[in-house]
């Protein structure tokens, strides 16, 4: 069985100021890990994935996640908070080979950003 | 059209009511998959379409629940007697299919059951 828990329904950041989101996750076979992103009235936008290899990933927008197996998370984090990355994201796992698209997502992390 | 599209947007039924929503994957896309977000919560899995056939439907609630991909192209979710308990935002996502392509979602049609 798989799960992901996101730590924080709301986070509000100063714009410029570091952005850390955080996701743990539970999984009986290596995960996939992703990182989605929601702007209002708009369809989920994928930030970034880990699949195996690199455990620091790199994704749109200046975002980054790093895959911790010891700690079983996979938070999500930037530098510098910008107005437009206001939004709602999601931390999600996919473990079944073959059928990656089979998502459990996270209940979401809604990110304010604060002039 | 260049991404997913779901018609309707927003769709108004009354309890008991049978609806369907319609979902047109990205051009060339074998994967779709529809997902259900309800408010406050993250998006739930509800069935995986590999070409023609549901390859997986194990996240439908039951059987008032149903979707269908006749052409291997457009699909359908259907809803049976629907209940205020099925109001969510109802997604749609597609993919190339092979492993580890990336999901590509709709907008979503928002389902309101009074």
């Amino acid at each position: 069985a798989q799960s992901v828990t996101q730590l924080g329904s709301h986070v509000s950041v100063s714009e410029g100021a570091l952005v850390l989101l955080r996701c743990n996750y539970s999984s009986s076979v290596p995960p996939y890990l992703f990182w989605y992103v929601q702007y209002p009235n708009q369809g989920l936008q994928l930030l970034l994935k880990y699949t195996t290899g690199a455990t620091l990933v790199k994704g749109i927008n200046g975002f980054e996640a790093e895959f911790k197996k010891s700690e079983t998370s996979f938070h999500l984090t930037k530098p510098s908070a910008h107005m437009s990355d206001a939004a709602e994201y999601f931390c999600a796992v996919s473990g079944f080979s073959g059928n990656t698209g089979k998502l459990i997502f996270g209940q979401g992390t809604t990110l304010q950003v604060k002039p | 059209g260049a991404g997913v599209s779901q018609t309707p947007s927003n769709k108004v039924t009354e309890k008991g009511k049978y609806v369907e929503l319609r979902c047109d994957p990205i051009s060339g896309h074998t994967a779709l998959y529809w997902y259900r977000q309800s408010l406050g919560q993250g998006p739930e899995f509800l069935i995986y379409f590999q070409g023609t056939g549901a390859a997986d439907d194990s996240g439908l609630p039951n059987d008032r629940f149903f979707a269908v991909r006749p052409e291997g192209s457009v699909s359908t979710l259907k809803i049976q007697r629907t209940e205020r308990g099925d109001s969510a935002v109802y997604l749609c996502a597609s993919s190339s299919g092979t492993e580890n392509s990336p999901l590509h979602f709709g907008n979503g049609t928002r389902l309101t059951v009074t």
